[in-house]
């Protein structure tokens, strides 16, 4: 597609199931960024990959959390034993290289809710 | 880490109306952008504007780099054009966002 994709676009857990959410970057795009956005705040960083390595994971806030890109395009955020604290969206970006003047494009998000 | 100040906070604007919306940002950038979060929650990129002044339509934006700010300015306001805006910048030579804490625009019929 011409953009990026998430899915799937709202997710509701109960406190304690792990969660897998989804991220199709732009094609061609060799960065990929997971933020999560909490209500009423702006995104706050989580990790980044470029291709199939994870630069930087300093933003995952717990070792629950885990991203992978195994094969440098779709990428996976998986959330272990989900806690009421994880309810967010979480967006996904991509662009066409890691350089900071490249222009990040984010996709509609997931939102998660744990209750 | 870098650190981002919007202003105002919220806005209420009557249809027609033109509103500023700053950006402050506490060290140098190569890269600033400004997003409208629609209220699906979509972020809609505006502007890439590290520099310079841009436009696009009823939407201009304005980016001092020596004076670490960026203006975004709306003319003839719509509703449509509600929601939240947002600004963000790379953290240092890192290409990671920091974003600030958005402005809140309702455009009122």
């Amino acid at each position: 597609g011409a953009g990026v994709s998430q899915s799937p676009r709202y997710k509701v857990a109960k406190r304690g199931q792990d969660v897998a959410l989804r991220c199709d970057p732009i094609s061609g795009h060799v960065s990929l960024f997971w933020y999560q956005q909490a209500l009423g705040q702006g995104p706050e960083f989580l990790t980044y990959f470029q291709n199939e390595a994870q630069l930087d994971k300093s933003g995952l806030p717990s070792d629950r959390f885990f991203a992978e890109r195994p094969e440098g395009s779709v990428s996976t955020l998986k959330i272990q034993r989900t806690q009421q604290e994880d309810s967010a969206v979480y967006l996904c970006a991509s662009s066409f290289s890691l350089a900071s003047y490249n222009e990040q494009f984010f996709g509609p998000g997931t939102r998660l809710t744990v209750l | 880490g870098i650190q981002v100040e919007q202003s105002p906070p919220d806005l209420i604007l009557q249809e027609g109306a033109n509103s500023t919306l700053r950006c402050n940002f506490s060290d140098s950038v190569n890269n600033l952008q400004w997003f409208h979060q629609n209220p699906w929650g979509q972020l809609i990129n505006l502007f890439y504007i590290p520099s310079g002044t841009k436009q696009n339509g009823r939407l201009s934006a304005t980016t001092v780099a020596t004076e670490r700010y960026s203006l975004l300015y709306i003319s003839s306001s719509q509703t449509t054009d509600s929601g939240v805006y947002f600004c963000a910048v790379p953290s240092g030579a890192n290409s990671k966002l920091t974003f600030g804490k958005g402005i809140t625009l309702s455009v009122r019929p």
